[in-house]
């Protein structure tokens, strides 16, 4: 079945300094989402990504959509305490009715 | 605009016994999904169901079913609980999926099976 691989699991950084996550589909997409989990929270929706090759960017996060649409990714510049969390890509097939989630990457950051 | 409401918060039950999950849908939603969260994991997918009928399942066995109500409101009922049924239950409304409609997911159902 569809798999949704993330990395790294887990990423410590100093607040100021960028930070990336990666997401890998095992097939191809029709479109992926990102979503935001705050500790002792529930997953928020970011944005979603539904063409080859598609960037879209929401201040300091830029997300990609790679041109296979197997694999995105998410970045942040300049990353601030407020960015800690854990965030998730979640991929769906053409008409599976199923959004399968990434096991996500924690965030944390040193202030 | 009604956000996504869980009900209980938390539960605590016993191996074998069965529990009842509720969620109401954000307003304008008519597709729920439900998701299970383990510890430090991402959400698995359950089920969806869109016109109080089952559209869509993850690997999950039979002893996980559900309902939707013509409100779109919805519930999970899990039989014969087991230790590894602990987790957070995540209910997400949304448009029907075939729009790519993004989830709104509700605070979560905390279940302990002890």
């Amino acid at each position: 079945g569809q798999q949704v691989m993330q990395i790294p699991q887990y990423q410590h950084v100093q607040e100021g300094e960028d930070f990336t996550t990666y997401c890998n589909s095992s097939t191809t997409l029709s479109n992926i989402q990102w979503y935001k989990q705050r500790p002792g929270g529930h997953p928020v929706f970011l944005i979603q990504l539904v063409k080859s090759g598609e960037v879209k960017k929401q201040k300091r996060l830029t997300f990609q959509f790679g041109e296979a649409k197997k694999n995105s990714s998410l970045h942040i510049t300049a990353t601030q305490t407020t960015d800690v969390g854990t965030y998730f890509c979640a991929g769906e097939e053409e008409g599976a009715q199923k959004l399968v989630f990434g096991q996500g990457t924690r965030l944390t950051i040193n202030p | 605009e009604t956000g996504v409401t869980q009900s209980p918060t938390h539960l605590i039950k016993t191996r074998g016994q069965q529990v009842t999950l509720r969620c109401s849908s954000q307003s304008g939603h008519n597709t729920v999904s439900w998701y299970q969260q383990a510890l430090g994991q991402g959400p698995q997918f359950i089920f969806q169901y869109y016109r109080e009928e089952e559209n869509g399942r993850g690997n999950f066995p039979p002893r996980f079913s559900g309902l939707q109500f013509p409100n779109y409101s919805s519930e999970l009922n899990v039989n014969a609980l087991e230790l590894d049924d602990s987790a957070l239950y995540l209910c997400a409304s949304s448009l029907l999926r075939e729009n790519n409609s993004p989830l709104h997911f509700g605070n979560g159902t905390r279940l302990t099976v002890t």
